[in-house]
């Protein structure tokens, strides 16, 4: 079976700040990872994705997230976050023709 | 990558009723799927649906409630029969990546709330 866990259902940082949101993964077979985000009243829209290779993966709009197989993590980072980041980002595991599990969602919050 | 419509954008709807989803792909697709999320949860997969077979039900939903349609590779249906107030929900189609590992795509969902 395989879940993922997203730490911390609210995240706040002021804007400029660094963005860290946190997903560890339990999979037992090597995973495919992606971040996708959802703001208000849209559907899903897909951040950035992790198959193979490069461990460091970037995104659209500033964000990358980092895999570590060792920690299985796959953490997403924005070196300085921007009023228009606040949104609920999701964390999942799977895809092509694979059932996704999704993760429960951290809403992030941009204080000016 | 895919891109995919949804109808209705939104409803409000009277318990005892059914609504009917409408998902529109502008390729064609093997798999689609359709998931519910509750006010503030996260994504919950309700079937898959492939064209020309019965749709697959994850546990917990049944055919009676949430019937579909797969009539063909660029078109899905989903009804929400007989709605409570528990059915209140955004209802989000997606479809396949387009290759092992690859991510799936989703519409903007449906919000549906039912009175």
């Amino acid at each position: 079976a395989q879940s993922v866990t997203q730490l911390g259902s609210h995240v706040s940082v002021s804007e400029g700040a660094l963005v860290l949101l946190r997903c560890n993964y339990s999979s037992s077979v090597p995973p495919y990872l992606f971040w996708y985000v959802q703001y208000p009243n849209q559907g899903l829209q897909l951040l950035l994705k992790y198959t193979t290779g490069a461990t460091l993966v970037k995104g659209i709009n500033g964000f990358e997230a980092e895999f570590k197989k060792s920690e299985t993590s796959f953490h997403l980072t924005k070196p300085s976050a921007h009023m228009s980041d606040a949104a609920e980002y999701f964390c999942a595991l799977g895809g092509g023709y694979q059932k996704v599990t999704f993760g429960t969602g951290t809403k992030l919050q941009v204080i000016p | 990558s895919a891109v995919i419509s949804q109808k209705p954008s939104r409803d409000i709807c009277q318990r005892g009723t059914s609504l009917t989803i409408q998902c529109q792909v502008d390729s064609q697709v093997t798999m689609m799927f359709w998931y519910r999320q509750q006010p503030g949860q996260s994504l919950t997969l309700i079937a898959t649906a492939n064209q020309g077979s019965e749709a697959t039900y994850e546990s917990g939903f049944v055919i009676d409630k949430f019937p579909i349609s797969r009539p063909n590779l660029t078109f899905s249906t989903l009804t929400v029969s007989n709605m409570s107030p528990e059915d209140s929900s955004i209802y989000l189609c997606s479809v396949e990546g387009t290759g092992t590992g690859e991510p799936q795509h989703f519409g903007d969902g449906t919000r549906l709330s039912i009175l």
